[in-house]
């Protein structure tokens, strides 16, 4: 399978801060990366899609001016968590996705990041 | 929401093989089954995909209904490190949404 790194795979901020965090594509270009969030027992909750070269889309209840998406290349996206609070104290997981066989996709998730916010 | 059932919990013997069944009853034609599982602390796998066919690669089987409303992920020889969450997704396009899943625990 294809390979995605997330960096860092861990951080703790004091709140009021801003974190990024960035995804990379390694061995494939992905015009789609996706955003998810995972808070502890829970499944993973898409955030936003990331479209290289324009706008994200968020999905519904997800600040776009809090969590700031970009997608400068076909192998990198950027989360930006502005004005953390202990609240966005979670895992955040990326994916990068690739066409498969017919109109099937493939999504190849990141290891995650783990925010701590204080 | 998910469009997929799964029971929350399995238990396996190692070495033995593990089924795990999901139910898609609103399955529209276009719409793929998807495998995914998560270890611990880990982002998720991917495992296998399918339309309607079976379908097999070195991780997995993925056995398909005929009328595609039910599907079963076969690990052939269970081991320790299949212990995880495993997601089932039926879905058309990119946009994946994941259920509770099934915590399949694999035992000594």
């Amino acid at each position: 399978g294809a390979v995605v790194s997330q960096h860092p795979s861990r951080v703790i901020c004091k709140s009021g801060t801003s974190v990024k965090i960035e995804c990379r594509s390694l061995d494939f270009q992905a015009t789609t990366m996706f955003w998810y969030r995972q808070f502890p027992k829970q499944s993973l909750m898409l955030m936003a899609t990331s479209n290289e070269g324009s706008k994200a889309t968020y999905e519904q209840g997800v600040e776009k001016d809090k969590f700031l998406i970009n997608h400068a290349s076909l192998t990198l996206s950027t989360l930006t968590v502005t004005s953390a609070h202990p609240e966005d104290s979670s895992f955040y997981i990326c994916s990068a996705s690739r066409s498969g066989q017919g109109n099937s996709y493939e999504q190849y998730f990141g290891p995650g990041t783990r925010l701590t916010v204080t | 929401d998910a469009k997929t059932t799964q029971p929350p919990s399995m238990d396996c013997a190692e070495g033995r093989a593990a089924n795990l069944p999901c139910n898609h009853s609103t399955i529209s034609g276009n719409e793929y089954v998807y495998w995914y599982r998560q270890i611990h602390s880990q982002g998720p796998q991917y495992i296998i995909h399918g339309l309607k066919n079976n379908e097999t690669n070195e991780m997995a089987s993925l056995i398909i209904t005929e009328d595609r409303k039910s599907s079963t992920l076969i690990l052939p020889h269970a081991t320790l490190r299949d212990t995880a969450v495993y997601y089932c997704i039926v879905t058309y396009g990119q946009n994946f949404v994941f259920g509770p899943g099934t915590r399949l625990s694999v035992l000594p």
